[in-house]
Formats: C-alpha cells, structure tokens, sequence
C-alpha cells in the first residue's frame, strides 16, 4: 500500500502569508495526486487535480507542483476564506490513500 | 448542478448492520466511478470503497473488506453502502463522492455526509 504523509500537520499563518504544504508519496505515484480543503463541518472539496490543475472557480493563488513521490500545496496569499484542513489524495493505484491533513490556523 | 445526498446514518449497537444509501442527480449517474469515505470524529479522511461504473468491479479498503459491501442501482440513479459487523471504531461520519470519470478525473463532488454512530 502506497503511504502519504503529509507536513506539518498544522501551521498558523496571518493574512497575506504565503504558505506551502508537503505531501510525500512512499512510492512513485506519477501525477496522480489531488489536493482538497475541508472546512468545520462541511464536506471536503476538491482544490487541485493532477498535481497541478486548479479545479474550476478555486483562485488561483493556490497552485500545486511535484512528481514521482514529492508534492506541494502553495497559497500564495492567505485570504481569511483559506482557514481550514487541507489534505492530499493519491489516486494511483488501491487503496487510496489520504495524507493525515494539515490544519491551517490563523495566527 | 450536481448533487449527491446521503441517508441512512444513526446509531447502532456493536454487531449491527446499517445500510447507507446516496441518491445522485445533476449528471448522468452511470458514467462515473463512485465511491464512500469516511471521517471518524476529530480524524482525517479515510477511503474506505469504490465501484466501477456498471458495477462489475469494486475495490475496498482492508479494515471494511469482508464487512462493508458497495453497490448502485443505476436505474435510480443511487449508491449503497451495506455495512455489518460494525464496530465503535466504524462511529464516522460517512461521505458519498463521484469517484472518477476520464473527463472529471478523481473525488470531484460530494455529498454532506451522515453520520453513523456505533455504540451499545
């Protein structure tokens, strides 16, 4: 089974920060990754498919980078909308696997 | 405007079987992989299944493999998840999701979840 361990697993940051979340695949997993945000009480939503495509109506100041094992999650300006849990998803082969989430905190 | 919408969540005593249901609408059902996931309590994420289109192939995680069953009735545009044997550590709140197609790619939508709670 492929592991996803995702860094940190919380962060506090102020408005306007750039931050930069990890996700590391224990095996290649090519491009097969997806980014999603949860909010308290709501249901994940998909952020950011295929490493690096924004999902329709996501701004872009959040962008995703990375290949084969090593992969990031970059705001490049906190907005107050952006306080929440992030996680990472593989997709590449069963089962699929979350990263363990990093909760993003203001500061 | 796609939306799925679970039901069937409550409490349940160690050993019970519940069945989940997710009632699809806003595409055409029979064109997508899907799949439930769930998140116990203060946790993160944990896929737990996934069933092909037609319903020919199903893949699980091994903690519900032998205990949790998925299935879908196209015809009325719906998503199943049977679940016995269930344990305190099952207590989640448990998420339908379109899982794949070649056009959306993976875990584009969502449903709200609902909530099954194990416990005597």
């Amino acid at each position: 089974d492929i592991q996803m361990t995702q860094s940190p697993s919380s962060l506090s940051a102020s408005v306007g920060d750039r931050v930069t979340i990890t996700c590391r695949a224990s095996q290649g997993i090519r491009t097969e990754l997806s980014w999603l945000q949860q909010k308290p009480g709501k249901a994940p939503k998909r952020l950011i498919y295929a490493v690096s495509s924004l999902e329709s109506g996501v701004p872009s100041r959040f962008s995703g980078s990375g290949s084969g094992t090593e992969f990031t999650l970059t705001i490049s300006s906190l907005q107050p909308e952006d306080f929440a849990t992030y996680y990472c998803l593989h997709h590449h082969s069963y089962p699929l696997t979350f990263g363990q989430g990093t909760k993003l905190e203001i500061k | 405007e796609v939306h799925l919408v679970e039901s069937g969540g409550g409490l349940v005593q160690p050993g019970g079987s519940l069945r989940l249901s997710c009632a699809a609408s806003g595409f055409t059902f029979k064109n997508y992989w899907m799949g439930w996931v769930r998140q116990a309590p203060g946790k993160g994420l944990e896929w737990l299944a996934n069933i092909k289109q037609d319903g020919s192939e199903k893949y699980y995680v091994d903690s519900v493999k032998g205990r949790f069953t998925i299935s879908r009735d196209n015809a009325k545009n719906s998503l199943y998840l049977q679940m016995n044997s269930l344990r305190a550590e099952d207590t989640a709140v448990y998420y339908c999701a379109r899982a794949w197609s070649y056009s959306s790619g993976w875990f584009d939508y969502w449903g709200q979840g609902t909530l099954v709670t194990v416990s005597s």
